[in-house]
């Protein structure tokens, strides 16, 4: 049983270039989150997708797409990196939107240079 | 203003002592709120949850919580030098929104 499983774990982009990160979950949940954390900024939502076909932003979601694919996978897109986007993201899911803990990947570190 | 706030630190406290961590809130909507632990490269777990007013006992760990003056807090009883970590506090209601964290180092 994996739980959320993150890929890559570690990235170097130049700016202008695009990526994905994927994000999957074998837990049958139905909430998933993206978030980037920075130093002395905490967890920061980027996306989040409440249940298969919804996706809404969250609080930092300027210069990132999503994609929910199916229940499992979650994805988010990087259509032009810049050096702001540095960060490690983390992907988390949870049961239901409100009452139920968040289970996290391990994360992705990524540096735009 | 994030919609959780939590002092960042560091809090510092003996091996032995209750090291006691705040949070607040904005959004008066929160259903649920999450206490976790986060080591240094490492990713985020829970401590303990609590949905209602009032104190919530998990082995060394209480959660407090108090609606009315929108306010979240852990205590960790008999601190160990393995707590020390990051304790970020969230808060749900429909998305998750993390405060910064606070720093926590036991000292033996």
């Amino acid at each position: 049983n994996a739980g959320v499983t993150q890929t890559p774990k570690f990235q170097v982009l130049k700016t202008g270039q695009s990526m994905t990160l994927q994000c999957a979950q074998d837990m049958n949940h139905n909430s998933m989150y993206w978030y980037r954390q920075d130093p002395g900024m905490g967890l920061r939502l980027i996306y989040y997708s409440a249940s298969e076909g919804t996706t809404d932003k969250g609080e930092v979601p300027n210069g990132y797409n999503v994609s929910r694919l199916n229940k499992r996978e979650f994805s988010l897109r990087l259509e032009s990196a810049a050096p702001s986007q540095t960060s490690v993201y983390f992907c988390a899911s949870s049961e239901n939107r409100v009452d139920t803990e968040a289970f996290f990947g391990q994360g992705t570190r990524l540096t735009v240079v | 203003q994030k919609e959780v706030e939590q002092n960042s630190g560091p809090l510092s406290v003996p091996e032995g002592a209750i090291a006691s961590l705040n949070c607040t809130y904005s959004d008066r909507g929160s259903q649920s709120f999450f206490w976790y632990r986060q080591y240094s490269g490492k990713s985020p777990e829970l401590i303990m949850f609590i949905y209602s007013n009032g104190d919530k006992e998990d082995g060394r760990f209480t959660a407090q919580l108090n609606k009315a003056s929108q306010y979240v807090s852990l205590l960790i009883r008999d601190s160990q030098p393995s707590d020390s970590a990051t304790y970020l506090c969230a808060a749900g209601r429909g998305d998750m929104r993390f405060g910064a964290g606070t720093r926590l180092t036991v000292k033996p």
